[in-house]
């Protein structure tokens, strides 16, 4: 167990729904960095919160946005949901920056 | 070109062999990397970071950094059975953007 964790576990939304998935960080870590995982494949980063800032980005549209909240917990919000969006959402936490993250359980989300 | 690339296995390794996993970058300016082991269903865990070339050892682990070749490896000895998993290669680049390989899918028979 890392102490990272997220909510919910799995979610079913339809196209062009919005969501809002949640993490609460480790504790004494102020950095939360989120990942989009698809079946067979390694994370892509999506965005990381540095003291309730953004501090890097990955190839990922406007519609995924973010907030980091003064206890360092975080959410991660998707707009106009499409079919792709289905994933495994992982949150990871970490003291400072990039240095080693520690990853949430995730959360599955599911559009049809 | 991706970033991070890994041999997607699956690699078979028996019972008490050394495991090699492989992982090469692209971006010279890529500082840090980091050895994740999942597991079917599971999220992934931190096994290892290296940030300096050379070797670092932690347990049955090794990881090993060139920077000049632009190559990361982890060793895992006397492989066991739960260390069947799918071991996923991660390198920083410069502007915080963490990149992650496909993933290296290890069997340990026993």
């Amino acid at each position: 167990e890392t102490g990272v964790t997220q909510s919910p576990t799995h979610l079913i939304k339809t196209r062009g729904q919005q969501v809002t998935l949640r993490c609460s960080s480790q504790s004494g870590h102020n950095t939360v960095s989120w990942y989009q995982q698809a079946l067979g494949q390694g994370p892509q980063f999506i965005f990381q919160y540095y003291r309730e800032e953004e501090n890097g980005r990955g190839n990922f549209p406007p519609r995924f946005s973010g907030l980091q909240f003064p206890n360092y917990s975080s959410e991660l919000n998707v707009n106009a949901l499409e079919l792709d969006d289905s994933a495994l959402y992982l949150c990871a936490s970490s003291p400072w920056e990039m240095d080693e993250q520690y990853f949430g359980p995730g959360t599955r989300l599911t559009v049809t | 070109q991706k970033e991070v690339e890994q041999n997607s296995g699956p690699l078979s390794v028996p019972e008490g062999a050394i495991a090699s996993l492989n992982c090469t970058y692209s971006d010279r300016g890529s500082q840090s990397f980091f050895w994740y082991r999942q597991y079917s269903g599971k999220s992934p865990e931190l096994i290892m970071f290296i940030y300096s070339n050379g070797d670092k050892e932690d347990g049955r682990f090794t990881a090993q950094l060139n920077k000049a070749s632009q190559y990361v490896s982890l060793l895992i000895r006397d492989s066991q059975p739960s260390d069947s998993a799918t071991y996923l290669c991660a390198g920083e680049l410069n502007n915080n953007d963490m990149r992650f390989g496909a993933g290296t899918r290890l069997t340990v028979k026993p």
